[in-house]
């Protein structure tokens, strides 16, 4: 059963604009990790924040995790074509496999 | 160091068939599980393997099955091929214990027709 929601479902931008793609889930977690896909590839994780953190940075992407709502964010800043893809939030409960969602779908325009 | 690898990268099988998808874990991982990926979806979690034993299980019939070798190597076996079979089919290794990063393979496309 799926775990993660991301919200939208499909995002386009331009070039340099910032996005920001939220999560959702149901139960208690460990920690929650987000995922990006290229189309028809494998998932490439980009970050990973635990159940006692509130906010992580990695380059150009910055991830939320607020337990009490049950809701992550990740953000990318100044955007690129190259980051065109599918994006993943992934949650990790009672030590066990991921559940994803399904998943937001980014277009950044040149 | 080499990542997750997994073959074949694509296949197709005629429905009733029986196929074998294959994954070597990354480097120092324990840990092999399987997702199965359908076009426009996120991974649906099909279950996984440590100590070469199945640990947990997602919402598959019997007709998934699978094994994982002494090298922590592992195969996902599909019989009675359905078309609703047609997936990407991820394999995921990682260090066992709570909070460890995942990684992904490329997947194997399976097409059944």
């Amino acid at each position: 059963s799926q775990q993660g929601e991301e919200d939208p479902q499909a995002l386009s931008i331009q070039e340099g604009e910032n996005a920001t793609m939220n999560c959702s889930y149901k139960t208690s977690i460990n920690n929650l990790q987000w995922y990006r896909q290229n189309s028809g590839r494998g998932l490439v994780h980009l970050i990973l924040i635990r159940s006692n953190e509130r906010e992580k940075h990695s380059g150009r992407l910055r991830v939320t995790l607020d337990t009490s709502k049950k809701s992550s964010s990740l953000l990318i800043t100044a955007s690129r074509a190259a980051d065109t893809a599918s994006y993943f939030c992934a949650t990790d409960e009672r030590n066990n496999d991921m559940r994803f969602g399904a998943g937001t779908r980014l277009t950044v325009k040149p | 160091d080499a990542g997750v690898t997994q073959s074949p990268t694509h296949l197709i099988k005629t429905r009733g068939q029986q196929v074998t998808l294959r994954c070597s874990p990354k480097s120092g991982h324990d840990t092999v599980s399987w997702y199965q990926q359908a076009l426009g979806q996120g991974p649906q979690f099909i279950f996984q393997y440590y100590e070469e034993e199945e640990r947990q299980r997602g919402n598959f019939p019997d007709r998934f099955s699978g094994h994982q070798y002494p090298n922590y190597s592992s195969e996902l076996n599909v019989n009675a091929l359905l078309l609703g079979d047609s997936a990407l089919y991820l394999c995921a290794s990682r260090f066992q214990g709570s909070g460890n990063t995942i990684y992904f393979g490329e997947g194997s496309w399976l097409t059944v027709v």
